[in-house]
């Protein structure tokens, strides 16, 4: 079961900056926040991750607050190429006991970038 | 560049007829796992593999093998496709330990009739 929560689907204005939130109350303090997306069926892309720290890359700010009960991913610049779905995981260390290294996608948030 | 690829990207085909689909990585990944995507279930883990001769089943594994004699390469091979197996397949890849972030292929999809 997916143990995160994201709304379902989400606006944003071509141009604007998109802040998609997440949910994980129960997240353990051995897991990671990782975001990815996926663009209509192609392959999932990986965003960001962050255990405890704020992150910024290329692409993207991740925001995890200082409970890590929640997060929120920033795309500063939405453009239309960023519609998409956006999911929000949690996950283990590769390498913890009994780790698949399952990634466990929920059902994400629909993000439409609009002109 | 670095890159999961997998073959075919699209492959309809009849029950019974083994089939294989390949997935190599340029990264010198250690890690490596299949998920099928189907509508309503999500990504679901397949078989994934830690290294080298490690290989481990995932959540969905029945009806599916898989090997990893070379670093590179995770080929899936179902024995005897059956319709219920028509899906989105991705291979993914990852360094070992940490918190290393996985690497998709752009997917293959299987239909079988």
């Amino acid at each position: 079961d997916a143990k995160t929560t994201q709304p379902t689907s989400m606006d944003c204005a071509e141009g604007r900056a998109a802040n998609l939130p997440c949910n994980h109350s129960t997240i353990s303090g051995n897991e990671y926040v990782y975001w990815y997306r996926q663009i209509h069926s192609q392959g999932p892309q990986y965003i960001i991750h962050g255990l405890k720290n704020n992150e910024t890359n290329e692409m993207a700010s991740l925001i995890i607050t200082e409970d890590r009960k929640s997060s929120t991913l920033i795309l500063p610049h939405a453009t239309l190429r960023d519609t998409a779905v956006y999911y929000c995981i949690v996950r283990v260390s590769l390498y913890g006991s009994s780790n698949t290294g399952k990634l466990i996608f929920g059902q994400g948030t629909t993000l439409q970038v609009k002109p | 560049e670095a890159q999961v690829t997998q073959n075919p990207r699209y492959l309809i085909t009849v029950t019974g007829k083994k089939l294989t689909v390949t997935c190599s990585q340029n990264m010198n990944h250690e890690y490596m796992s299949w998920y099928r995507q189907d509508p309503g279930l999500g990504l679901r883990q397949i078989y994934y593999s830690m290294n080298v001769e490690v290989t481990d089943k995932g959540d969905v594994p029945e009806g599916y093998k898989v090997s990893r004699k070379e670093k590179r390469n995770f080929p899936l091979i179902l024995e005897s496709p059956s319709p219920n197996q028509t899906s989105l397949y991705f291979c993914a890849s990852s360094f070992g330990g940490g918190d290393q972030p996985q690497h998709f292929g752009d997917g293959t999809r299987l239909s079988i009739l």
